[in-house]
């Protein structure tokens, strides 16, 4: 079975540049989940969307980050401009929330801002 | 680079011991719960899950236990082998579902042959 699919799993790139994290949920979840990792902070969830819409984005750090679900299978984790701090593992989980199910969660983009 | 990061705490354990993972969680509105498994270079994997309305479930090897009196989740793995070695996450949801995570700061477990 395929799991959640991110791309690309390394992205070294400049302070300034626009950066952008996709990721195809496993077919027929309903939620997706975007989480970053860092040492600091350990695993922190950013947004989720319910059935393709922004449920929660609490978590987004500032203006810079950006997320869209344009359809069930496929979403955007959008940086612009980016900046060191920003370096981390993204996440990126899906479920189907209404079944009680867990939430699968990607391999990661390992995210390096020079 | 960062010079000061999570504390991971570690737990070494020799093969064929049994391991037992602790967590605390703070949110006492929490009702559901669930165990992560993290290796190096991979996404958190889930391992088994438990809702506030029992206090213990067991799966293949695993066994979760809930005291929702002192807030204390623990994960115990039988016959813990070399392929257990991971950090092991704990996470909690106050909406009885996995719609809204909090993670621990997780557990670095080691198994030593």
């Amino acid at each position: 079975d395929a799991g959640v699919i991110q791309s690309p799993r390394h992205e070294v790139t400049e302070m300034g540049q626009e950066v952008t994290l996709r990721c195809k949920p496993i077919s027929g979840h309903n939620s997706l989940f975007w989480y970053r990792q860092t040492m600091m902070r350990g695993l922190e969830l950013l947004i989720y969307f319910n059935n393709n819409v922004p449920i929660d984005d609490s978590g987004m750090p500032e203006d810079r980050f950006s997320a869209k679900m344009p359809n069930a299978s496929f979403s955007t984790l959008k940086i612009q401009p980016s900046e060191p701090r920003d370096s981390a593992v993204y996440f990126c989980a899906s479920s189907f929330v209404d079944s009680g199910q867990p939430q699968h969660f990607g391999d990661g983009t390992r995210l390096s801002i020079l | 680079g960062e010079s000061v990061g999570l504390h991971l705490p570690t737990l070494s354990v020799q093969e064929g011991d049994n391991s037992i993972i602790n967590c605390a969680y703070s949110n006492s509105a929490s009702d559901y719960f669930i165990w992560y498994k993290q290796e190096s270079g991979k996404g958190p994997q889930f391992i088994i899950d438990i809702r506030s309305n029992m206090d213990k479930r067991q799966g293949q090897r695993v066994t979760v236990l809930l005291n929702k009196t002192v807030k204390h989740l623990s994960l115990q793995i039988a016959a813990t082998q070399p392929g257990d070695s991971a950090v092991y996450f704990c996470a909690e949801s106050p909406t009885g579902t996995a719609s809204k995570l909090t993670f621990g700061t997780g557990t670095r477990l080691q198994v030593t042959l």
